[in-house]
């Protein structure tokens, strides 16, 4: 099985342009989070969603946006890239809504 | 808005020690969650705890949830290097929209 399949793992962005980051889960989850990470920080939920075509901000949502087609996948776009957007990026699904409880191996990206 | 501190940041043991990671709240809380991540890998959920004065154990692991819902911890018993890692406590009000993590405690364990 392979739970949570993020791509890409890597990639480095010029400021302003845009990007769309693919995320899938073979497990039938209703829930679905995009998280980042910064270096010694915890996890902050930029959006999550509920179910198909159905999507939530979270903590961080400026200058990223969502959607949700097809239950089994989760995009995030980066409509202009800014510096402040460099992270790791966490796609997670959930059978519930307490929480993730699946990740993704995750998604390194730079902005320049 | 809702504050989840860990602490240590750091912590180094020989292996075979104990230890110990504190998570506290600004805010009552109605379930904690801990994760574990190791060095380059993205996070594992390790457990959810929901009651008042909750105790519940993983073989070396013991997880605990304050009486007043507002602190937790986790204990690892004779520490492993298959440990290592930072593991993170999360707290929530409520659903994952109100899921607050801490910023993580990273454990190395000396062979």
């Amino acid at each position: 099985n392979a739970g949570v399949t993020q791509t890409p793992k890597f990639r480095v962005l010029k400021t302003g342009q845009s990007m769309t980051l693919l995320c899938a889960q073979d497990m039938n989850h209703e829930y679905m989070y995009w998280y980042r990470q910064d270096p010694g920080m915890g996890l902050r939920l930029i959006h999550y969603s509920v179910g198909e075509g159905t999507t939530a901000k979270g903590e961080v949502p400026d200058g990223y946006n969502v959607s949700r087609l097809k239950k089994q996948n989760f995009l995030l776009g980066l409509e202009s890239a800014a510096p402040s957007q460099t992270s790791v990026y966490f796609c997670a699904s959930s059978y519930d809504l307490w929480g993730p409880r699946h990740f993704g191996d995750g998604t390194r990206l730079s902005i320049l | 808005g809702q504050q989840v501190m860990q602490i240590p940041q750091y912590q180094h043991v020989q292996e075979g020690e104990d230890f110990t990671t504190y998570c506290n709240s600004s805010t009552t809380l109605s379930n904690i969650q801990w994760y574990k991540q190791r060095p380059g890998g993205h996070p594992v959920f390790l457990i959810q705890l929901v009651k008042s004065g909750e105790v519940k154990k993983q073989k070396r692991l013991t997880f605990q949830f304050g009486e007043a819902k507002k602190n937790s911890s986790l204990h690892i018993t004779a520490t492993q290097t298959t440990d290592v890692g930072t593991y993170f406590c999360a707290g929530s009000l409520g659903s994952a929209r109100q899921l607050t993590f801490g910023s993580g405690t990273q454990l190395t364990v000396l062979p």
